[in-house]
């Protein structure tokens, strides 16, 4: 069976500090991958998606950038955060072939302080 | 108008009633539709999906489709406290290359003992 895995679970960093966040999905090959953002009491917003190694396509203009450097490796990074990059970050994953569900990870929690 | 809409809630249910979520999409060439449950600090959880109109079931959930009507519903019998949660309404991206998802903004469900 198929799982994914986020980590760090939680993260407190301060304004201007770098960020990686790390997702791997297990049990698959070749999925369609997902970053998205969920402000607190909000609903979630696309960041990125990939179809593929190398592949990173962005759905919002912001100081953080996506990379893919494996199959099923997917990282989020900043060089500098900013007050409003505080949020809950969920990776997901979706096969390529149906049923065409999509599957999150258990999300990062990020306080920028 | 947005892609997917859904009305915020909260949506509030007498334990044991019948909860009734309803959801609309703008895209008629839409084909796959989800609904997702998301418990308070947790990730979202596939609960249902459904390809075809008419109804699906599964346990206390049952979905129904009315693509004429770009019309996606959720019912939950026997509403359980365990229950309340925050519900995703979910459809595909048909235009979209990496087979995007677009997610409503959720309903806040609570089922009161």
């Amino acid at each position: 069976s198929q799982t994914i895995h986020q980590w760090p679970a939680t993260l407190v960093q301060p304004v201007g500090s770098p960020l990686s966040l790390e997702c791997t999905v297990e049990g698959t090959s070749n999925p369609n991958l997902y970053w998205y953002r969920q402000a607190a009491g909000r609903g979630l917003q696309l960041l990125f998606y990939s179809v593929g190694i190398g592949q990173i396509s962005s759905e919002v203009p912001q100081n953080l950038s996506a990379s893919r450097p494996q199959d099923r490796q997917f990282i989020l990074s900043s060089k500098k955060l900013l007050l409003s990059d505080s949020g809950f970050y969920l990776c997901a994953w979706r096969p390529r072939s149906p049923p065409d569900t999509q599957y999150f990870g258990p999300g990062t929690r990020l306080t920028v302080l | 108008q947005k892609e997917v809409e859904q009305n915020s809630g909260p949506l509030s249910v007498p334990e044991g009633a019948i909860a009734s979520l309803n959801c609309t999409y703008s895209d008629r060439g839409s084909q796959s539709f989800f609904w997702y449950r998301q418990y308070s600090g947790k990730s979202p959880e596939l609960i249902m999906f459904i390809y075809s109109n008419g109804d699906k079931e599964d346990g206390r959930f049952t979905a129904q489709l009315n693509k004429a009507s770009q019309y996606v519903s959720l019912l939950i019998r026997d509403s359980q406290p365990s229950d309340s949660a925050t519900y995703l309404c979910a459809v595909n991206s048909p235009r979209s290359s990496a087979s995007k998802i677009i997610f409503g903004s959720g309903t806040r469900l609570s089922i009161r003992p």
